[in-house]
């Protein structure tokens, strides 16, 4: 019962460093969705997938790409990191009108 | 710009005791879904409403959708300890697919206590 896998669960940076958070689902939807997790603002949409091939940005899309690989995997890129990156990071994937279903996410501090 | 303004942000009660959870917005929303988040997990769906006035009913937990689609409570009966988690409200917007770009609430908190 994989369902969402995202790698890795634990990371830390320094600025500067760029990085690609991985993640992968098994169960063919074809919506993907990255988001961020900061205390008391909820889960912030970065960029999604509508379908394979396509990317489009979210509400904060800034220092962030995307790219859907193929169906199954839909992968986070920083560039040049910053401390103000320093989250929790969630994908999420979903057929069209269906429920989201999430990873359980990758916590990344950036010194 | 918090489009979703969820309270209370915090929630400490005793076993036993009843709850409201409140998600308001001034946008209308085509449906409204509703997560509970353990630590070091990922968000779970509970329910959605998708109909203006809409009362879904979850074992303890039930769910209502305002008239104008614009908010949505949760209100739990005799809470208890495995309740305790961060619960998010979530909307997709008026003319989208109901299960594409959500907008979250802060979440809250719900700690109870045995």
């Amino acid at each position: 019962n994989a369902g969402v896998t995202q790698t890795p669960k634990f990371q830390v940076l320094k600025t500067g460093q760029s990085m690609t958070l991985q993640c992968a689902q098994d169960m063919n939807h074809n919506s993907m969705y990255w988001y961020r997790q900061d205390p008391g603002m909820g889960l912030r949409l970065i960029y999604y997938s509508a379908s394979e091939g396509t990317t489009d940005k979210g509400e904060v899309p800034n220092g962030y790409n995307v790219s859907r690989l193929n169906k199954r995997e839909f992968s986070l890129r920083l560039e040049s990191a910053a401390p103000s990156q320093t989250s929790v990071y969630f994908c999420a994937s979903s057929d069209p009108n269906q429920p989201q279903h999430f990873g359980d996410g990758t916590r990344l501090s950036i010194l | 710009t918090q489009l979703l303004e969820q309270s209370p942000q915090f929630l400490s009660i005793q076993e036993g005791e009843n709850l409201t959870v409140y998600c308001n917005s001034s946008s209308v929303f085509s449906s409204l879904q509703w997560y509970r988040q353990e630590p070091g997990e990922g968000p779970v769906l509970l329910v959605t409403v998708v109909t203006g006035g809409e009362v879904k009913k979850l074992k303890r937990l039930t769910f209502q959708f305002g008239d104008a689609r614009k908010d949505s409570s949760l209100h739990i009966t005799a809470a208890q300890p495995g309740d305790t988690g961060l619960y998010l409200c979530a909307g997709a917007r008026a003319g989208g697919t109901s299960y594409g770009k959500l907008t979250f609430g802060q979440g809250t908190i719900l700690t109870v206590h045995p």
